[in-house]
């Protein structure tokens, strides 16, 4: 238990599909992440967010959109997915500005798009 | 940010020390080692970070070389259960960085 709770751990969805990704963390961290990582592949670093601002989107589809009503909670909102966008979504948090910081992981939300 | 090498996978006897080597020649003086570790389809564990020191806790200790080009980690009697990959980052220390990039890591696989 890292202190970072994902919901769900799984989901299948329909290419026409809304669905949302949640992440929570009691930490009391301000900055939280969100990280692909498709079969085989290292993570992808998506969007990071500290203190509920976004100060990080790496060319990331519009048809995910990321929301933080709070330094707790990070959502990802999903719309009109491909296949190719299934993969394990990983949320992560960290305290501080500095290096000397380190990031803990949820268990990931496991995505299949159909 | 500074990139790293890993080699791409290693054996280690059960009860045997392992060593993943890592290199990050091109490293500032303000960037500090991160380890990490992924076991199967689970979300990436942190192990251990360091700066210039050599650094231990109670998983692992951190082998930086004075020249700070490579590092060392070291699981001092594996088991079973530290099977999983390993990444070496390297993350730097000034105001605005939040950014973890993973690479491909070290697959160790701990034999009976």
């Amino acid at each position: 238990e890292t202190g970072v709770t994902q919901t769900p751990r799984h989901l299948v969805m329909g290419m026409t599909n809304k669905k949302s990704l949640k992440c929570e963390q009691h930490l009391g961290h301000n900055a939280m992440y969100w990280y692909k990582q498709s079969a085989k592949k290292p993570l992808e670093l998506m969007f990071v967010y500290n203190f509920k601002e976004q100060t990080e989107n790496n060319s990331v589809p519009s048809r995910f959109s990321p929301e933080c009503p709070n330094s707790s909670h990070l959502f990802l909102h999903l719309h009109t997915l491909q296949p190719e966008d299934s993969a394990l979504y990983l949320c992560a948090s960290s305290q501080g500005q500095g290096g000397d910081t380190e990031a803990f992981f949820g268990q990931g939300t496991r995505l299949t798009v159909v | 940010d500074a990139k790293t090498t890993q080699p791409p996978s290693m054996d280690c006897a059960e009860g045997r020390a392992a060593n993943l080597p890592c290199n990050h020649s091109t490293i500032s003086g303000n960037e500090y080692v991160y380890w990490y570790r992924q076991i199967h389809s689970q979300g990436p564990q942190y192990i251990i970070h360091g700066l210039k020191n050599n650094e231990t806790n109670e998983m692992a200790s951190l082998i930086i070389t004075e020249d700070r080009k490579s590092s060392t980690l070291i699981l001092p009697h594996a088991t079973l259960r530290d099977t999983a990959v390993y990444y070496c980052i390297v993350r730097p220390d000034y105001s605005g960085t939040y950014k973890y990039i993973f690479g491909t890591g070290t697959r160790l696989k701990v034999l009976a």
